[in-house]
């Protein structure tokens, strides 16, 4: 199984709602990351966790939460988001074994519109 | 990681082969480089990598330069599901563990 699977698909959300992100993936990867993705640009890095542990935050406005409960789960709570914030969120995972070689499995993405 | 330059966007005809080229003139000795895709709302695949040798799978090959300054994925006959965007990467060895991604190819390939 090289799934990585994002819950849900669409959301719609204005902006005193609190929502969350799910990510999940049983490939065994230590490593899990979420990214941002504005339309028509590259992905952006927002978080890593390692060994269900926060190692990089880049810069994260804190009305994004991340939370890594356990090491096949990986989740992203979302409250007071401006429509700025209105893009595509991506979770990828990386096994560790392997290095600069290793890959990263990204999941769908989930679509976010903040109105 | 390192900075990578792709041209905005190429055409393709189906069942030709692509050359997507990437110039990465500042690599360091021990960066990878990395290609993924990102079909159509879909999120990015990995496609392939390589260090200093030439390398094939059985999506595409990847041909390295030999001074490592540029590299080329070759589609060998696109299909109408190779249209995406495909990112040439570095991965460097200071440890950071993720990928950051340039803007890009985008490839259209008509039928």
């Amino acid at each position: 199984d090289t799934e990585v699977t994002q819950t849900p698909k669409h959301l719609v959300m204005g902006m005193t709602n609190k929502k969350s992100l799910k990510c999940e993936q049983h490939m065994g990867h230590r490593a899990m990351y979420w990214y941002k993705q504005k339309a028509k640009k590259p992905p952006e890095l927002m978080f890593v966790y390692s060994y269900e542990k926060l190692s990089i935050n880049e810069s994260v406005p804190s009305r994004f939460s991340p939370e890594c409960p356990n090491s096949s789960l990986l989740n992203l709570h979302l409250h007071a988001l401006q429509p700025e914030d209105s893009a595509l969120y991506l979770c990828a995972s990386r096994n560790f074994i392997g290095g600069l070689r290793e890959t990263q499995y990204f999941g769908p993405g989930t679509r976010l519109l903040v109105l | 990681d390192a900075k990578t330059t792709q041209p905005n966007s190429m055409e393709s005809n189906e069942e030709e082969p692509v050359h997507l080229p990437c110039n990465h003139s500042t690599i360091s000795g021990t960066d990878y480089i990395h290609w993924y895709r990102q079909l159509p709302s879909q999120g990015p695949e990995y496609v392939i990598h390589g260090l200093t040798s030439n390398v094939n799978n059985r999506m595409a090959s990847l041909a390295i330069a030999e001074d490592r300054k540029s590299s080329t994925l070759i589609l060998h006959r696109a299909t109408l599901r190779d249209a995406a965007v495909y990112y040439c990467i570095l991965r460097d060895s200071t440890g950071r563990r993720a990928l950051t991604f340039g803007s890009g190819t985008r490839l259209q390939v008509q039928p």
